[in-house]
């Protein structure tokens, strides 16, 4: 059974920082890895959108990386700000059992201070 | 750009009263999955329709039951409420799913939060 793993559970940062975020996975048998920002009691945005043929994406001050060998991913922010902290959640898109499933990690509480 | 609609955005329920959340998807996307979130918790799969029908059953309660109509929304009901099922709610959608790679994106809505008194 597929399992994703995030790591730190929590980070805090000065402004300005750039940062890593980390998220494993223990079946590379994956269609793709989608990295997704939550902020306190709001819905889920999609942040970058990783194929399994793909190394990484790139979306502005984000980048995001895909080892499928390791079962490893990365979200690389660079020059965080203020605005940054969230919690970022990653989660791999596989079929298992029979259909198509979404499994996320626990995520990770980002803050970015001032 | 439209995107995915949840509503109600809050509900208020007591225990064993009934709650049907509503989901909007994206223009044009055929597929919609159901999530749950508990405080402090990742998003947990319930369930997920793909043109009407339904594709998968994750961790949905024998009282909760979902349909995805003809103009594509769905409908998550949900009877006998229990405290446990206050969580945020989360209806995601996407176009198209076959029994291939599935590149796109899932694009979440906003979320209904559900507190069951």
């Amino acid at each position: 059974k597929q399992e994703v793993t995030q790591i730190p559970a929590a980070l805090s940062v000065p402004e300005g920082e750039n940062l890593v975020l980390n998220c494993s996975f223990t079946d590379s048998a994956i269609y793709n890895l989608q990295w997704f920002r939550q902020d306190p009691g709001k819905g889920l945005t999609s942040l970058l959108l990783i194929q399994s043929s793909q190394r990484e994406q790139t979306s502005g001050r984000l980048n995001a990386s895909l080892d499928k060998s390791s079962g490893r991913s990365t979200l690389y922010i660079a020059a965080s700000q203020p605005g940054d902290s969230a919690t970022y959640l990653c989660a791999v898109r596989l079929w298992e059992g029979g259909s198509e499933k979404l499994v996320f990690g626990k995520g990770t509480k980002l803050t970015v201070n001032p | 750009a439209a995107g995915v609609i949840q509503s109600p955005r809050h509900l208020i329920k007591e225990k064993r009263e009934t709650a049907t959340l509503k989901c909007y998807p994206i223009p044009r996307h055929d597929t919609v999955y159901w999530y749950q979130q508990g405080p402090g918790q990742d998003p947990q799969f319930l369930i997920s329709f793909y043109e009407k029908m339904q594709s998968d059953k994750g961790s949905i309660p024998d009282r909760f039951s979902a349909q995805q109509f003809s103009d594509y929304h769905s409908e998550l009901n949900m009877s006998s409420l229990e405290l446990g099922d206050s969580a945020l709610y989360f209806c995601a959608s996407s176009l198209g799913q076959t029994n291939l790679a599935t590149n796109e994106k899932l694009f979440f809505g906003s979320g209904t939060q559900l507190s069951v008194l």
